[in-house]
């Protein structure tokens, strides 16, 4: 069974530039969450969909954080514009249902200078 | 105060010893407790999970939750350099869907 794919895997860019993620759930899971990791510290979920609908973004910071999974299957994460702080690892999981366990990707690695 | 409060390490220890990871938490309404295990530049690993106060064994690892004094532990038995990684405690109340974790503790095993 092929596990959570994302890309890129790594991302250089300047303060203020905008920049996506993309996430690809495994096969048939319905839930779907996006976590921010920053250095040293545990994952902080931004946002958790349930097929297409939006379960919990209420820890996302919406002036400058976007997110949407059309379709139900895969999800894109945006930041516009980035700010310094910005710098973490973005993780996507998926879980077959709410509550279930959640398989993680292996991350993106953004970097903000 | 942060909802889950966990030593971040460096915890460094020998082939073989006992490993004791822990974490405390601050809302009783957490009910359910996992540990994750994460590699380097890898995403976490669902490791453990647990309900109820008590002990939880499986093969060399044990999940000890104490709901009374909000503790939870983590303990490697034989520890193999293969268990070099960073160990997440993770919370989460019934119903919310939602996981809380703690800021991990990195974990060095020396041949």
């Amino acid at each position: 069974e092929a596990g959570v794919a994302q890309s890129p895997r790594y991302k250089i860019i300047e303060k203020r530039q905008s920049v996506a993620f993309w996430c690809n759930p495994i096969s048939g899971h319905a839930t779907l969450y996006w976590y921010q990791q920053i250095l040293g510290q545990g994952p902080k979920l931004l946002i958790q969909f349930q097929n297409n609908g939006v379960v919990d973004d209420s820890q996302l910071p919406k002036d400058r954080f976007s997110a949407e999974r059309l379709k139900g299957v895969d999800s894109t994460l945006k930041i516009q514009p980035a700010k310094l702080e910005d710098s973490a690892v973005y993780l996507c999981a998926s879980s077959l249902d709410l509550g279930n366990e959640q398989f993680f990707g292996p991350g993106t690695r953004l970097t903000v200078l | 105060q942060k909802e889950v409060e966990q030593d971040p390490g460096p915890l460094s220890v020998p082939e073989g010893a006992i490993v004791s990871l822990n974490c405390t938490y601050s809302n009783s309404a957490f009910q359910y407790f996992m540990w994750y295990r994460q590699y380097s530049r890898k995403g976490p690993e669902l490791l453990m999970y647990t309900y109820s106060s008590g002990n939880k064994e499986d093969g060399r690892f044990t999940a000890q939750v104490d709901k009374s004094s909000k503790y939870i532990s983590l303990f490697i038995r034989d520890s193999q350099p293969s268990d070099s990684a960073t160990y997440l405690c993770a919370t989460e109340i019934q119903g919310a869907q939602k996981l809380v974790f703690g800021q991990g503790t990195r974990l060095t095993i020396n041949p």
